[in-house]
């Protein structure tokens, strides 16, 4: 199972709004509605953002939002803010029955 | 409140084994399906294995199977990792993490733990 596409850097301006791309196949984006989206600080553990494309948990902030189009899924980011500045990574469910992560994704606020 | 503690990593030299230990609290292993996962330093996250909340299906990256053997114990409420015939390219930080409730597979990652390295060098 090939690893997920997804930028390698991303920048943007405080209040600027960002998007992240993420793309695989029919066999894992494409085929389900399983994708879920991760932020890491440096020296820290993941977190969960998003879930099920679209979905966030609660206690996150509404400034991130997800969407899916075909064998992409996004990762937005509004208003920007420093303590955004982290790795961001995607993960789908595959037709395996396994997960599948990106490279993941160094966003960096300017 | 959800917590996960990973231990049990270190140096190992290449052909060797290690046993990863995950201890949950705040929450009962047998509704939950728990992850593994592992991060090579500077590089992205990579799925290793999942066991699923009832313990009768486990599933593995295909860069572990047959070497990785996933586990349990619910009265200690602890997850295990053995890792066996142990390769340089195994050498990351090993995040353990709980799945959604009750689900066949765990299409997600709810909760992580603050990881456990292990470094495979002669």
């Amino acid at each position: 199972q090939s690893a997920l596409t997804q930028p390698a850097s991303v920048s943007g301006s405080p209040g600027q709004s960002i998007t992240i791309s993420c793309t695989g196949t029919n066999s894992d984006v494409g085929g389900y509605n399983y994708v879920s989206w991760y932020q890491q600080h440096p020296g820290k553990a993941p977190k969960l953002l998003i879930y099920d494309v679209s979905n966030r948990p609660s206690g996150v902030s509404s400034r991130f939002s997800g969407s899916k189009s075909g064998n992409t899924a996004s990762l937005i980011i509004s208003g920007l803010q420093a303590e955004d500045e982290a790795d961001y990574h995607c993960c789908s469910y595959t037709s395996s029955a396994t997960l599948v992560f990106g490279g993941g994704t160094k966003l960096t606020v300017l | 409140q959800v917590q996960l503690e990973e231990s049990g990593g270190g140096v190992v030299q290449p052909g060797g084994s290690l046993r990863l230990s995950c201890a949950a609290s705040g929450f009962n292993l047998t509704n939950y399906g728990i992850h593994w996962v592992r991060q090579a330093p500077g590089r992205g996250l990579e799925w290793v294995t999942f066991i699923r909340y009832d313990g009768t299906n486990r599933y593995y990256a295909e860069s572990v199977k047959g070497r990785f053997t996933i586990s349990r114990d619910t009265s200690k409420n602890t997850v295990y990792l053995q890792m066996n015939s142990l390769r340089a390219e195994d050498t990351a930080v090993y995040y353990c993490g709980k799945g959604p409730r009750i689900t066949i597979f765990g299409v997600r990652i709810d909760n992580w733990g603050q990881g456990t390295l292990v470094t495979v060098s002669s």
